[in-house]
């Protein structure tokens, strides 16, 4: 069974960093693109981010690039989301994804989310 | 960027009839369009892909249909567990846009 959990939300202030990780089990991490999409509270989704499956080639979201980077253990079967200097705009639920084989772009698992709120 | 346009924003329906949810996209996106539910509370749910195709697991109930700008989700006769929020999305360019959403609520 395919299971994606993150961890890493909380509460930050405008202008700091917080770095979200999502574990990966249940199938073999290295082979596939994954990607972060996040959900503002009573808003739609918005994706974020996608790295492909060796880590090499990444691609951002206008309202995020230069301010967050995603990578990947995948020795240790883990995405990560490094985020600095976040905004108040930046509060959401995130939530990581395993994109589906043969069908790029598509998501196909996602993790239940992380809530990142931030606000002074 | 494309951008997706749902209607309607919400759609008011009884257990057993059947719901019509609508996508249309700014540009041609081929017939490369996807179809999430997302339950109150929980993650988004892969319903359709590339426009027709049901993911694994996914009721017969569910049906997709269009190609071009206009794309439409079907489900035949509505069950208690399908009323919920409805998210298209494109692949054909990135970045991998989403509708606002549908709403589907019980009448």
């Amino acid at each position: 069974e395919v299971q994606l959990v993150e961890a890493g939300g909380g509460l930050v202030q405008p202008g700091g960093s917080l770095r979200l990780s999502c574990a990966a089990s249940g199938f073999t991490f290295s082979t596939y693109w994954m990607h972060w999409v996040r959900q503002a509270p009573g808003k739609g989704l918005e994706w974020v981010s996608r790295i492909n499956s060796d880590g090499s080639s990444t691609s951002y979201a206008d309202s995020v690039k230069g301010r967050f980077t995603i990578s990947r253990d995948n020795a240790e079967n883990t995405l990560y989301l490094q985020m600095n200097s976040l905004r108040d705009e930046d509060t959401a639920v995130y939530y990581c994804g395993r994109d589906f084989p043969m069908v790029r772009g598509v998501i196909v698992d996602w993790g239940q989310g992380t809530l990142v709120t931030v606000s002074s | 960027e494309i951008v997706l346009t749902q209607s309607p924003a919400t759609l008011s329906l009884s257990p057993g009839e059947r719901a019509t949810l609508s996508c249309r996209a700014s540009q041609s996106i081929n017939n490369f369009l996807a179809w999430y539910q997302q339950r109150p509370g929980q993650a988004p749910r892969l319903l359709i892909y590339d426009a027709s195709n049901r993911a694994t697991g996914i009721p017969a109930r569910f049906s997709g249909s269009g190609s071009g700008t206009d794309f439409t989700l079907t489900i035949s006769s509505l069950e208690p567990e399908d009323f919920a929020v409805y998210y298209c999305q494109q692949r054909s360019n990135w970045p991998p846009v989403f509708g606002q959403g549908t709403k589907l609520e019980i009448k």
